[in-house]
């Protein structure tokens, strides 16, 4: 595997459900990302987690739970979403170095989010 | 408070044609800026970058940027669309003064005729 690997590609779930995203990546890199994309909606940064600790929450609702167990993995845990939740969930990942601020982020093919 | 538009909402072009996708930001300094382009039901691909210097930039797939300041833009160009360059492309500035959040513009969906 390369890059950056999202499973599973496509998700169907109902509002009462429990699911995990899940993203890992084999670049080495110390930081990864979830955005989300709705149709219509620009991509919108999620959760930022570097050296696994969580750097960036942008308002997000509690039913999203991230998980950052290592540098290599990242969850996105979901319970109780709503319809308006469906979307395509993208994770990236880059290396960040202190002071700097030229990383360059890649992302993974995403997980396509349909909740009934 | 800084902003990214990509005026164009679709393009369409006939294959073998020249292609420009327009960019432009609004941040209080130079930002860094980057292109992405997104396959249908894929996730995004970096197509090129620039941080400083030259402002010409080469990229991946034949693209091209030329980042201009005095208009605060950086529009991305292709001299002759290939069919598979059908996609959506982002443009999206990212800055010190923004939280070194990449920002994306609300992308162009590129159309090839053939």
């Amino acid at each position: 595997e390369t890059g950056v690997t999202q499973t599973p590609r496509h998700l169907v779930m109902g509002m009462t459900n429990k699911k995990s995203l899940k993203c890992e990546q084999h670049l080495g890199h110390n930081a990864m990302y979830w955005y989300k994309q709705s149709a219509k909606k620009p991509l919108e940064l999620m959760f930022v987690y570097s050296l696994e600790e969580r750097v960036e929450n942008n308002s997000v609702p509690s039913r999203f739970s991230p998980e950052c167990p290592n540098s290599s993995h990242l969850f996105l845990h979901l319970h109780t979403l709503q319809p308006e939740d469906s979307a395509l969930y993208l994770c990236a990942s880059s290396q960040v170095m202190r002071g700097e601020s030229t990383d360059t982020q890649y992302f993974g093919p995403g997980t396509r989010l349909t909740v009934l | 408070a800084q902003s990214v538009t990509q005026p164009d909402i679709h393009i369409t072009v006939s294959e073998g044609a020249s292609l420009e996708l327009r960019c432009n930001y609004s941040y209080g300094a130079t930002p860094y800026l980057f292109w992405y382009v997104q396959s249908p039901g894929q996730g995004l691909q970096l197509l090129l970058k620039y941080f400083s210097g030259d402002t010409l930039v080469q990229g991946i797939k034949g693209f091209e940027a030329e980042f201009k300041r005095s208009q605060s833009s950086f529009n991305l160009r292709k001299p002759s669309v290939h069919w598979s360059d059908a996609a959506e492309y982002f443009c999206a500035p990212r800055s010190e003064a923004a939280g070194n959040k990449l920002t994306f513009g609300g992308g162009t969906r590129v159309l090839v005729k053939p």
